[in-house]
């Protein structure tokens, strides 16, 4: 069973930092490309970031581009975002999520994980 | 606002079809066949119902079906059932910088 496990989240003031994490399980991590995506409370999905099996490939929304940072570690089967610059329109569920080809090219989210809540406030 | 337009709302019976259309341009949906839907109930994460276009995952009802014409393409849900109400998501694939677009989503109401 594909299981994808975010962490990571939490309350940070404006212009601060947070690394958000993702433990992936059930599929083999290396072969495919993964992304993720958020959606702010009450709102639609947004995609955020995607990085190719072997992050070679790497793609972030314009509005992310300079301040969020994507990254993975195929041999913990993780998946990472460093997100800086924090804005308080940066609030909302992040959600990691996998896709079902290996590069970015396409783009399927097959299996989405359960989120985790970044709240940006003073 | 975001770079796919889809209908706020849908509604219809249990047992009818209803059609949720999903607008893009040619630099995405007209340009690809990336084309892909997601269902998400209240406080769930979303779910992946039809992808590149008209093809279902494993395990998704064939009530479920999806189509492309030009640069629209749409979610048809036939023999509407209680458990359809939910949000609904088209997304493709772009040639934009931002690799991936997403509709601002369809609240389906069965009556």
């Amino acid at each position: 069973e594909v299981q994808l496990v975010e962490s990571g989240g939490g309350l940070v003031q404006p212009g601060r930092s947070l690394r958000l994490s993702c433990a992936a399980s059930g599929f083999t991590f290396d072969d495919y490309a993964m992304h993720w995506v958020r959606q702010a409370p009450g709102k639609g999905l947004e995609w955020v970031s995607g990085i190719s099996w072997n992050s070679g490939s790497i793609g972030y929304a314009d509005s992310m581009k300079g301040r969020f940072t994507i990254s993975r570690d195929n041999a913990k089967k993780s998946l990472y975002l460093q997100m800086n610059s924090l804005r308080a329109e940066d609030t909302a569920l992040y959600y990691c999520v996998k896709d079902k080809h290996f590069i970015l090219t396409g783009g399927t989210f097959d299996y989405w994980g359960q989120g985790t809540l970044v709240t940006v406030s003073s | 606002q975001s770079a796919l337009t889809q209908p706020a709302s849908v509604s219809g019976s249990p047992g009818q079809s209803i059609t949720i259309s999903c607008t893009g341009t040619s630099s995405d949906i007209g340009g690809y066949d990336y084309v892909s839907w997601y269902q998400q109930h209240p406080g769930k994460a979303p779910k992946l119902m039809i992808y590149d276009v008209s093809n279902r995952p494993s395990g998704v009802s064939d009530r479920f079906s999806g189509s492309k014409s030009g640069n629209t393409a749409s979610l048809t849900i036939s023999g509407l059932q209680a458990e359809d109400e939910a949000d609904y998501y088209c997304s493709s694939y772009t040639s934009s910088s931002t690799l991936r677009v997403f509709g601002g989503g369809t609240k389906l109401t069965v009556l």
